[in-house]
């Protein structure tokens, strides 16, 4: 357990389907972020969130759509999804200043069928 | 544009093989620098975080070392739980209270027994 889960671990869904992926942290931490993980490519960028606010929005489709009701929950809602969506999300969290980088939750293993 | 690339994209060795995998960056304002392991199926976990040119850390058979250009991660008589992906990423200064990692594409360690 590293202090952040995800859940679910996996899920398969259809194109047409509407789906949420949940994050949570009791780690104390103030930013929450979501990575996508391919084979083959470095770890992507999605969201970031500071104190619950927004502060990136790394160029995300819009068939993404996260949520983040307090600095310790986070959300990825899916809908319209792409076979090429298909991939591990990885939720983080961080406290800045305190240099470690980032405490990563195990990941939703993502298909799009 | 901010980049880091590792190197080699796999290696293998045999047990009690010393070697090195390297990270190098072409960033401006690198704030840290930092390696993670990620095991299959789990979410990277942190190793180190290095924040200036001729730091070196150390935990168990892993040594990183930074230059101005790159880290190096080095691993002394390897065992086969040392087997993962071993990810680097950098932070950097962009100019508010959190910030980005930016990640490499990893290199796949196998240790065979």
């Amino acid at each position: 357990e590293t202090g952040v889960t995800q859940t679910p671990r996996h899920l398969v869904m259809g194109m047409t389907n509407k789906k949420s992926l949940k994050c949570e942290q009791h780690l104390g931490h103030n930013a929450m972020y979501w990575y996508k993980q391919s084979a083959k490519k470095p770890l992507e960028l999605m969201f970031v969130y500071n104190f619950k606010e927004q502060t990136e929005n790394n160029s995300v489709p819009s068939r993404f759509s996260p949520e983040c009701p307090n600095s310790s929950h986070l959300f990825l809602h899916l809908h319209t999804l792409q076979p090429e969506d298909s991939a591990l999300y990885l939720c983080a969290s961080s406290q800045p200043g305190q240099g470690y980088g980032y405490t990563f939750g195990s990941g939703t293993r993502l298909t799009v069928v | 544009e901010d980049q880091v690339t590792q190197s080699p994209e796999a290696l293998r060795l045999q047990e009690g093989e010393s070697s090195s995998l390297n990270c190098s960056y072409t960033v401006s304002g690198l704030r840290g620098l930092f390696w993670y392991r990620q095991d299959p199926g789990k979410g990277p976990e942190f190793l180190f975080t290095l924040y200036s040119a001729g730091e070196e850390k150390e935990k168990e058979r892993l040594k990183a070392t930074l230059t101005k250009k790159e880290s190096f991660l080095h691993i002394t008589a390897p065992k086969p739980e040392d087997s993962a992906t071993y990810l680097c990423a950098v932070s950097l200064n962009s100019g508010g209270s959190n910030y980005k990692l930016t990640f490499g594409k990893g290199t796949l360690l196998t240790v065979n027994p």
